[in-house]
C-alpha cells in the first residue's frame, strides 16, 4: 500500500487567496483525520470522519476552514480566505480502528 | 492546564545511554495510549502501544500507571537514529474518540 497520500507538499499562497488540500487515504481504513501543527500550539486536531461522514469538527478554527469526504478514497481541506497565522504542516491521518492512525507526509503551507 | 503534558526538553545523550520521557494526562476517561515517533519534518509514526501491564519492544519499553495518570517510556542503549521528537498520545472516549497529542520531547543522540 501507498500509505497516506497528500497534495501538494508544498504551497506557498498569498493572503487572502483559497488554498486547497488533498487526502488519499489508506484504502480499507473507515476514519479520516486532518491535523495541523504548529511550533507553538503542537499537533491540533481538526476534523475526523467515519465513513465519510464529519463526526467532529470542533476543532475546525474558524469558518473559513471546511472540509469534505466526498467518497472513501478522497478528503479536502479548504481556507478561504486564507492569512498568514494559518501558516502550518497540515496532516492527513487514516486509522481503522481509529486509534491506530497513518500519517500522510503533510502539506507546508505558507501563508504569505 | 494541558490535556497531555511531556517532559520540555530537549534531551542530549551520548550514544549507549539509557533515557526516560515522562508524560501525564488530566483526563480520567482516557482509555487508549501511545508513543509516536516524528523525525525532523517528517510526520508522526506510531512507536508502540502502552499497556496496564507495561509493554517492550526491544530496546523500548512503555509504561502505564493509571492511578497517577502517568505514562513513560524508556529507551535503552540509545543509538544515533533515536534522535526525533517523542509525542505521548491518548485516546480519550468521551471525546468521540480521538488522539490528544502531547507537544512532544525532543531526543538528541550524539556519537
Amino acid at each position: 500500500d501507498a500509505g497516506v497520500i497528500q497534495s501538494p507538499r508544498h504551497e506557498v499562497t498569498e493572503m487572502g487567496q483559497e488554498v486547497t488540500l488533498r487526502c488519499k487515504p489508506i484504502s480499507g481504513h473507515d476514519y479520516l483525520f486532518w491535523y495541523r501543527q504548529t511550533m507553538m500550539r503542537g499537533l491540533e486536531l481538526l476534523i475526523y470522519f467515519n465513513n465519510n461522514v464529519p463526526i467532529d469538527d470542533s476543532g475546525m478554527p474558524e469558518d473559513r476552514f471546511s472540509a469534505k469526504m466526498p467518497n472513501a478514497s478522497f478528503s479536502t481541506l479548504k481556507i478561504q480566505p486564507s492569512e498568514p497565522r494559518d501558516s502550518a504542516v497540515y496532516f492527513c491521518a487514516s486509522g481503522q480502528p481509529p486509534d491506530t492512525q497513518y500519517f500522510g507526509p503533510g502539506t507546508r503551507l505558507t501563508v504569505l | 492546564r494541558k490535556e497531555v503534558e511531556q517532559d520540555p526538553g530537549p534531551f542530549n545523550v551520548p550514544e549507549g545511554a539509557t533515557v526516560a520521557f515522562n508524560c501525564t494526562y488530566s483526563n480520567s476517561a482516557s482509555q487508549s495510549f501511545f508513543w509516536y515517533r516524528q523525525d525532523c519534518r517528517k510526520e508522526p509514526k506510531l512507536l508502540m502501544s502502552v499497556y496496564s501491564s507495561g509493554n517492550e519492544d526491544g530496546r523500548f519499553t512503555a509504561q502505564l500507571n493509571r492511578a497517577s495518570q502517568y505514562i513513560s517510556l524508556l529507551i535503552r542503549d540509545s543509538k544515533l537514529s533515536d534522535s526525533a521528537t517523542y509525542l505521548c498520545v491518548v485516546n480519550v472516549y468521551n471525546q468521540g474518540g480521538k488522539l490528544i497529542f502531547g507537544q512532544g520531547t525532543e531526543l538528541s543522540v550524539k556519537p
